[in-house]
């Protein structure tokens, strides 16, 4: 079946350093792609998105990339900050044939102050 | 975007009892979907609620286990029946889905 691998697992970096997470899906007709940042104790929230017709797209501090011959994408976050420090995961969806959306497994970021 | 209320925020219950939990959203919409998040774990789909039919559940999970009621487009109730330990998890509503999701604020549920 469809799956998204979502990679670290872990991921700890100094404040100021930059951190990538990637992502990568099977579900080809995937094309949708957000990025969501979970708090301890808190709910997820999206942070930022990219759709199938775009190859990146930034927001001040965080960026995401797509590479959709090769079905991956990153979510880049730099100048990292002890607040970036979160459990991030990725998803993507699609909307033909049945709406569906498969989450990654989720990457907990550590930054050290 | 959309404000959702869920509650209870959190719950201890016995086994073999039942649990309703309940999410109220500040403007009408379409689908509406709930998910389980155990400890350290992802978002698994239980299963899409529309109002005027039957929610579609995601393999694994059963109606008679987990029954949904969408009485209007601005609210739901997830019923996770005869309660186990291994029902202990974070039980989340959710709203959107084509331009992302907004999350409730979920319910922490431990079985004893």
């Amino acid at each position: 079946g469809e799956n998204v691998e979502q990679h670290p697992s872990t991921l700890s970096v100094q404040e100021g350093d930059s951190a990538v997470i990637k992502c990568t899906y099977s579900d080809s007709a995937s094309n949708y792609f957000p990025w969501y940042k979970q708090e301890l104790g808190k709910r997820p929230q999206l942070i930022i998105d990219i759709r199938s017709n775009v190859g990146e797209k930034k927001d001040q501090r965080i960026a995401v990339t797509l590479n959709k011959t090769a079905k991956h994408f990153s979510l880049h976050i730099t100048e990292t900050q002890p607040e970036d420090s979160a459990v991030y995961f990725c998803a993507a969806s699609r909307d033909t044939g049945g709406f569906k959306t498969i989450f990654g497994a989720g990457t907990r970021l550590f930054v050290k102050a | 975007s959309a404000v959702i209320s869920q509650k209870p925020s959190r719950d201890i219950c016995q086994r073999g009892t039942s649990l309703t939990i309940q999410c109220q959203v500040d403007s009408q919409v379409t689908m509406m979907f709930w998910y389980r998040q155990q400890p350290g774990q992802s978002l698994t789909l239980i299963a899409t609620a529309n109002q005027g039919s039957e929610a579609t559940y995601e393999s694994g999970f059963v109606i008679d286990k987990f029954p949904i009621s969408r009485p209007n487009l601005t609210f739901s109730t997830l019923t996770v029946s005869n309660m186990s330990p291994e029902d202990s998890s974070i039980y989340l509503c959710s709203v959107g889905g084509v331009n992302g999701y907004t999350f409730g604020s979920g319910t922490r549920l431990t079985v004893v």
